[in-house]
């Protein structure tokens, strides 16, 4: 099963406006990091929380972390058109079998409108 | 700094015949690493690497693939026999040299696998 799950899956908003897209796994983690996925394209790596930590902020990206809840967030201030891409939460933990990994959710398909 | 390098871009093939995905990661970076992605869907583990070495391949089906990252030339991923549902994404990652726990992973564009 999905150890990270995005919601909601899509997410139209006008431009200018906040975009929040939340992201729940299931076991312990070492970190959490964010990615975007423009249409066509890698990935491209946003933001890496660590399990110590609550929140974090780079530019208009803010993420918080709550472990208890096993849930992360991530708000886009003031969106630009350009934001419009797939945004995924990746969740790094031990695999057992010698390293840690990088599991995906399916992602939240984000569309800003001009 | 070139960005994680993947050729080609899309690839046709045949049912049963051999499919080479090439990798180059980023300058300096050591850790390789291999994803399937499949439409809608978010980024699947397949395979880690270091030069010479698989240290982790517990996300890459037992038969018919394969993966190396040699100490020259670039990492392969190799499909052997393919069958309809290898059809994907398959993309690559590198990170750099040193602990790769906590450190971001850079992706490269991906090559799309479709068989025919």
């Amino acid at each position: 099963s999905q150890q990270g799950e995005e919601d909601p899956q899509a997410l139209s908003i006008q431009e200018g406006e906040n975009a929040t897209m939340n992201c729940s796994y299931k076991t312990s983690i070492n970190n959490l990091q964010w990615y975007r996925q423009n249409s066509g394209r890698g990935l491209v790596h946003l933001i890496l929380i660590r399990s110590n930590e609550r929140e974090k902020h780079s530019g208009r990206l803010r993420v918080t972390l709550d472990t208890s809840k096993k849930s992360s967030s991530l708000l886009i201030t003031a969106s630009r058109a350009a934001d419009t891409a797939s945004y995924f939460c990746a969740t790094d933990s031990y695999s057992g079998a010698g390293s840690y990994q990088l599991t995906f959710g399916k992602g939240t398909k984000l569309s800003v409108i001009p | 700094n070139a960005g994680v390098m993947q050729n080609p871009r899309h690839l046709v093939r045949r049912r049963g015949q051999e499919a080479r995905l090439r990798c180059s990661p980023m300058k300096g970076h050591s850790h390789v690493y291999w994803y399937r992605q499949l439409p809608e869907e978010g980024l699947k583990f397949m395979v880690y690497l270091q030069k010479e070495n698989i240290i982790d391949e517990s996300g890459m089906p037992k038969e018919r693939f394969s993966a190396e990252f040699p100490k020259e030339g670039p990492s392969i991923l190799r499909i052997q026999q393919v069958v309809r549902g290898d059809s994907a994404a398959y993309f690559c990652a590198s990170s750099p040299l040193g602990d790769p726990t906590n450190q971001p992973q850079h992706f490269g564009d991906g090559t799309r696998l479709s068989i025919l």
